[in-house]
C-alpha cells in the first residue's frame, strides 16, 4: 500500500500528559499537511511542510502544539500537556506541491481522546 | 476570507433516486474546488475536483461543476446505490501564501437505503 499512513490509529491520554502522532507520507510527495477534526466538523488546517521546512502554521496551532519533518520524509505532531479540547481526528494529508490545483492524499487519521 | 458552506444533512434517499448536494464557496480570486467522501471506517478520499470557472469534475457517477457566478459547486448523481452511504465534504483551494490547505465544509451525511 502506498498511500499515506498514520500511527497510532487510536489514543487515550490523560489530561496533562504529552502524545506524539506519526506521519508516513506518499514517497514523492513533497508537501505535508496536518488537519484537526471534530465531531460533525470538517478538517480544519493546522500546518503543512514543504520538503522538511514548516511554512505555515494555523492560528489554532497553539504553543502546546509542535510539529517536525526532520529529513523532509516522515512528519511527527507532538501535543504537549494536552487538554479536553484537543480530543478530535488528526489527519496527515500528502501532495506532490504545486498551485492550488494540487490534490491532496489523506491518512486515516488518529482519533485522540483526552480524559 | 476562504470558507464554504454546504448543504446540512443528513440525507437519506432510496436506492436509484438523484442526488445533490448543495455547496457554496467564499474566496479571493479563484479557487479550486474539491468533493471528498469519507466512508465508514475510512478515511477522507478525493471524489473529484475542478479548477477553474466552467469546469465539470466527475467521478463514479458523480458530477459537480465550477460555476463562478453563483460562487456554487453542487454535488449530483443520478442514480445513486447503497454504496454511496457517506459524509460528503466540499472543499476550496486558496493559495495566497503557497500553502494550499485545504477549507472544509461540514460534511454532509448520506444514507441510501435499498
Amino acid at each position: 500500500d502506498t498511500g499515506v499512513s498514520q500511527n497510532p490509529r487510536h489514543k487515550i491520554t490523560k489530561r496533562g500528559q504529552n502524545v506524539t502522532f506519526r506521519c508516513d507520507p506518499i514517497s514523492e510527495h513533497n508537501r505535508l499537511y496536518w488537519y484537526r477534526q471534530t465531531l460533525g466538523q470538517g478538517p480544519e488546517f493546522l500546518t503543512y511542510f514543504q520538503n522538511e521546512a514548516q511554512l505555515e502554521k494555523s492560528r489554532l496551532l497553539s504553543d502546546r502544539f509542535s510539529a517536525e519533518r526532520p529529513k523532509g520524509s516522515f512528519s511527527t505532531l507532538e501535543i504537549q500537556r494536552t487538554e479536553q479540547g484537543d480530543s478530535a481526528m488528526y489527519l496527515c494529508a500528502s501532495s506532490l506541491g504545486g498551485d492550488s490545483t494540487d490534490t491532496q492524499y489523506f491518512g486515516p487519521g488518529t482519533r485522540l481522546t483526552v480524559l | 476570507g476562504n470558507s464554504v458552506t454546504q448543504m446540512e444533512g443528513p440525507v437519506t434517499l432510496s436506492e436509484e433516486a438523484f442526488l445533490t448536494i448543495n455547496c457554496t464557496y467564499t474566496a479571493t480570486g479563484y479557487p479550486s474546488l474539491f468533493w471528498y467522501v469519507q466512508y465508514p471506517g475510512e478515511g477522507l478520499q478525493l471524489l473529484l475536483k475542478a479548477t477553474k470557472a466552467d469546469d465539470k469534475g466527475s467521478n463514479k457517477g458523480f458530477e459537480a461543476t465550477y460555476r463562478k457566478e453563483t460562487t456554487s459547486f453542487h454535488l449530483e448523481k443520478g442514480s445513486v446505490q447503497v454504496s454511496d452511504s457517506a459524509v460528503y465534504f466540499c472543499a476550496l483551494s486558496r493559495s495566497l501564501t503557497g500553502a494550499n490547505n485545504l477549507f472544509f465544509g461540514t460534511g454532509t451525511r448520506l444514507t441510501v437505503i435499498p
